[in-house]
This record gives structure tokens, sequence and C-alpha cells, in this order.
């Protein structure tokens, strides 16, 4: 069966400083990976997504970046944090042979910038 | 532009209490229609996929419906262990990418 694990769960972090967040997913392979940030009444809001290996789309401009080193590694990384990039960030996955399908997410990092 | 809007947005029931949560969407191509659970501080968890109109799925004290304009999730006797919030997202055309509405937040009191 697949699973999917981030690191770390929490993190509290000063303003400016860099950011890495990771995401692996077992049992599949060639998946869609997605990453998401969900604020406090908020909805889920897709930043990153990728189809393969080096392959990133980004869906909002921001001063956060992925990267997709391996098939089943997708990372989050900012250089200098802000303020606003508090919240509870999501990484998901989806079987990425074909267009149909759910996605299935990870149980997120709480990130707190001080 | 691809809309999608759950209601209410908080919900209280008595235990046993039925009752109905809704997921409308304007989108053109629906390609599925997804619904989550979501406990505080966890990532969701995959409930329901749905794929054409008439369609019904069922699980244990759950059940997710679709129409060509909305979706339902029926919860039958709810305890309060299926407090949460509960997500609806909907995939159109070609795109890998699914909008995600607002969610409904809902506690049941024992």
């Amino acid at each position: 069966s697949q699973t999917i694990h981030q690191w770390p769960a929490t993190l509290v972090q000063p303003v400016g400083s860099p950011l890495s967040l990771e995401c692996t997913v077992e049992g599949t392979s060639n998946p869609n990976l997605y990453w998401y940030r969900q604020a406090a009444g908020r909805g889920l809001q897709l930043l990153f997504y990728s189809v393969g290996i080096g392959q990133i789309s980004s869906e909002v401009p921001q001063n956060l970046s992925a990267s997709r080193p391996q098939d089943r590694q997708f990372i989050l990384s900012s250089k200098k944090l802000l303020l606003s990039d508090s919240g509870f960030y999501l990484c998901a996955w989806k079987v990425g042979t074909e267009l149909r399908g759910e996605q299935f997410f990870g149980p997120g990092t709480r990130l707190t910038v001080l | 532009e691809d809309q999608v809007t759950q209601s209410p947005e908080a919900l209280r029931l008595q235990e046993g209490e039925s009752s109905s949560l809704n997921c409308s969407y304007t989108v053109s191509g629906l390609r599925g229609l997804f619904w989550y659970r979501q406990d505080p501080g966890k990532g969701p968890e995959f409930l329901f996929t749905l794929y054409s109109a008439g369609e019904e799925k069922e699980k244990e004290r759950l059940k997710a419906t679709l129409t060509k304009k909305e979706s339902f999730l029926h919860i039958t006797a709810p305890k309060p262990e299926d407090s949460a919030t509960y997500l609806c997202a909907v995939r159109t055309g070609g795109s890998y990418i699914p909008t995600f509405g607002r969610g409904t937040s809902l506690i049941v009191h024992p």
C-alpha cells in the first residue's frame, strides 16, 4: 500500500530564516505531487505541483520554491521566511498515469513564523 | 472560472440527528468530485470519488450522491466521532489540479 510522509510535523522559525519541508511517498511510482497551504478559516491553496522529476509548476507568485530531486520526493523551500508564510502545509500525491483519480494527503507540517 | 461552494459553513447536530452537507459547483467538463474528511491538525482523509450524475457511494454512516450541479454528503445517525471538517473538490477537463471548497465544519454533540 502507498504511504506519504512529511517532516517535520511542526516548525517554529524566525522571520528571515530559511525553510525546507520534505515530503516522500512510498509504494507508487511516478506520482503527481502537490504542495498546498491551509490558513486558518481558509481553504486549501495550491502552491506547486509536479508531474515528474525536475518538472515543477507554480500556482502563486511568492517567496517559496519547490523541487523534486527524486521520483517520490518533493521539497518546499524558502530563502527568507515572511510572517505571512505561517500556516499548515500539506503534501499530496495522485496516481500519475491518468487524469482520473483522487489525491491522498500527508499528515501536514504546522509552520509558525515569528 | 471553476467554483466550488460548500454549505453550510458550520453544522451542529445532536447524536443520531441525520443531515446533509452540500457541495455545489459551476465547472465545465467534470472529471471527478471528491469528498474528504479533515480532523483538526491533520491532513485530509479521502472518503469518496464520484464521476457521473446519479452515482452514489457509501461508507458506514456516510453516503455521497452526485447530480449535474451539486453533490450531497448524507450523514445518517451521526456519532460524536463524525465531528470533523468535510471538504469537497472537483477536477475538470484535462487538469491535474482539483478546485477545493472551503469545507463544512460538523460538530456532533453526544
